[in-house]
This record gives structure tokens, sequence and C-alpha cells, in this order.
């Protein structure tokens, strides 16, 4: 099983909505990653967290809270969005944050839009 | 910090032709430089990757080259097909860096 899952693949939500994204992986990954991307942009890193620990927080806005509750599932929980927070929210995986960590396995992602 | 120029920003080519697309990095410490392809509606996924204790490195249609030197990478794809039409994003990153610092990708529209 080389696969991300990410869930829902579509989100709409309300600037006063609380909501949570998933995602899962079965490769028996150590790092896993939260990136944002806008239309006709690459992707850009939030979070990274590595055997379940944050490792990286690239000075995200607070109504963006990651958690990892074990090695195979993060979440984001989402709150107070504003409409500038639209974007595609990408999952990745990679073997950990030592040897290997560069080769990065992407989920589909989860469309946002606040509206 | 680290920055990755792409060029070009779109690309048409004709079915069975060559597509090159061509990245600049600026950070000389940079040694992992991978290829990602992006469909639509659908996540990155790594292509291709070099380190820059090789030159090229080919996997059938595709191929990267690196010049350390002048600080720049490469993506070759020969005997192009219609499912090669994508968003094509270079990366480079460095050890101890724990990220991928992207190019701003390429669109790539192969012709019938």
């Amino acid at each position: 099983d080389t696969e991300v899952t990410q869930t829902p693949k579509h989100l709409v939500m309300g600037m006063t909505n609380k909501k949570s994204l998933k995602c899962e992986q079965h490769m028996g990954h150590r790092a896993m990653y939260w990136y944002k991307q806008k239309a006709k942009k690459p992707p850009e890193l939030m979070f990274v967290y590595s055997y379940e620990k944050l490792s990286i927080n690239e000075s995200v806005p607070s109504r963006f809270s990651p958690e990892c509750p074990n090695s195979s599932l993060l979440n984001l929980h989402l709150h107070a969005l504003q409409p500038e927070d639209s974007a595609l929210y990408l999952c990745a995986s990679s073997q950990d944050l030592g040897q290997g960590w560069e080769k990065l396995f992407f989920g589909s992602g989860t469309q946002l839009s606040v509206l | 910090g680290e920055n990755v120029e792409q060029h070009p920003s779109t690309l048409s080519v004709q079915e069975g032709d060559s597509a090159v697309i061509k990245c600049t990095y600026s950070d000389s410490a940079s040694n992992y430089f991978p290829w990602y392809k992006q469909e639509l509606g659908k996540g990155p996924q790594l292509i291709i990757d070099i380190r820059s204790n090789v030159g090229e490195k080919k996997d059938q249609r595709i191929a990267v080259t690196l010049n350390k030197t002048a600080k720049h990478f490469s993506l070759h794809i020969t005997e192009t097909q219609p499912e090669d039409s994508a968003v094509y994003f270079c990366a480079a990153s460095k050890t101890g860096a724990q990220k991928l610092v992207f190019g701003q990708g390429t669109r790539l529209t192969i012709n019938p």
C-alpha cells in the first residue's frame, strides 16, 4: 500500500465553523506533513510531524491546529478560518526525518472553500 | 535561504517531441533535487530525483541532469505522450534542512 488517503475531498465551511481534515497512511512512514497549495502555486509547508511529535511549524496561524494521534494518522483542525484560507490542503508522508525523508508521498488533498 | 527558479511557466509540445524544464537554485549547499508531477485533481507525485554526487539520472523516458557549478538542473522528457500533460515542480533541499523548496511549476501540455 503506497497511498496517502485524505478525507474529505471537498469541504465548504463558514468563518465560524469548526472542521477537521484527516489523513492516513499505512506505509510505516514516521514523518507526516501538512501543505497548503493555492491555485497555480507550489505547495507551501505548514507543519511537520516526526514520530508523532511536532517538528516544524512554519509560523502558521493558530486557527490551524495539527494533531498526530498515532503513526498512521494526521489531522488538521480548522477554526475561525478566513476566506483567504481557501486552498488545496495536502497531506504527505515520508520514511522519517533521517534517511529518506525527502521522498514525499502526497495524498490527493482536500479542496477547502471558506465562505 | 534557498530560492529555486523554474522556467518556463508553461510549455506546449507536439506528441512525440521532447520537453525540457529548467531550474536554478541559489544555495550551493543544496544536495538533493527531486521532480514532482501533479495531475489535475491529484497531489504531487515524485517522478525522479538526483543527488549532488551524480550528474545525470534516467528512468525510461525521463531524465534529470545536474550542473553543480552553474547551480541548475533540468528535467528531460522524450517521446512525449498525452498522459505527460500535467504541472511539474522542481525542488531542492540540503542535509538537515528537513524541508523542500519548490520551484513555481511548469504547466506542460502535450498536443496530439
